[in-house]
């Protein structure tokens, strides 16, 4: 089975620091792996996904991810934060058999940005 | 293009009462999947439908069962609401071709039932 789990809960950069957001997966089956942005009371949006290919992902709003194996991570960076990026951070992980696309999600990381 | 849509935005029950929740996709997709999200966790996968049928389900009871219209669009039903079916209600759409399968999320609907 496949599993998420996100390292802090919290996590408070200032403005124009790195970000750093952590994710560590499990999975019996090579997978497909996303970050979601969702700000209050709204949905979730795609940040970025790895399917196959380049293991660095590039994403929308200058955020990036490095798929590595051999570690299960996919963590979340992006050079200099910007207040707008103050949202939920979500990690997911999809099998990428034809079964059905089941997402697992892990519980969030809450990112402050401190002006 | 119009993405993913849900109805209604908020709503209110009371224990032991039945609701319903509702889903259009993204243009041309044919997947929909429903996901809970209790406050301050991820998404739970609840099932998925494709061609009218539930082709995949989480641990989730029977009191959680769902509808797919040959247009693609969803329903939600959930029976005997319970307090703890207080949660953020999730639709995602997408589409079966290749093997990227992305999801699309809607703004979700808010149940709340007292």
């Amino acid at each position: 089975a496949q599993s998420v789990t996100q390292l802090g809960s919290h996590v408070s950069v200032s403005e124009g620091a790195l970000v750093l957001l952590r994710c560590n997966y499990s999975s019996s089956v090579p997978p497909y792996l996303f970050w979601y942005v969702q700000y209050p009371n709204q949905g979730l949006q795609l940040l970025l996904k790895y399917t196959t290919g380049a293991t660095l992902v590039k994403g929308i709003n200058g955020f990036e991810a490095e798929f590595k194996k051999s570690e299960t991570s996919f963590h979340l960076t992006k050079p200099s934060a910007h207040m707008s990026d103050a949202a939920e951070y979500f990690c997911a992980v999809s099998d990428s058999q034809d079964t059905g696309n089941q997402f697992y999600f892990g519980t969030g990381t809450s990112l402050t940005v401190i002006p | 293009d119009a993405g993913v849509t849900q109805s209604p935005t908020h709503l209110i029950k009371t224990r032991g009462q039945q609701v319903t929740l509702r889903c259009s996709p993204k243009s041309g997709h044919d997947t929909v999947s429903w996901y809970q999200q209790a406050l301050g966790q991820g998404p739970q996968f609840i099932f998925q439908y494709y061609e009218e049928e539930e082709r995949q389900r989480g641990n989730f009871p029977d009191r959680f069962s769902g509808h797919q219209f040959p247009n693609y669009s969803s329903e939600l039903n959930v029976n005997a609401l319970l307090l703890g079916d207080s949660a953020l209600y999730l639709c995602a759409s997408s589409l079966v071709q290749g093997v990227t399968y992305e999801q699309y999320f809607g703004p979700g609907t808010r149940l709340t039932v007292t």
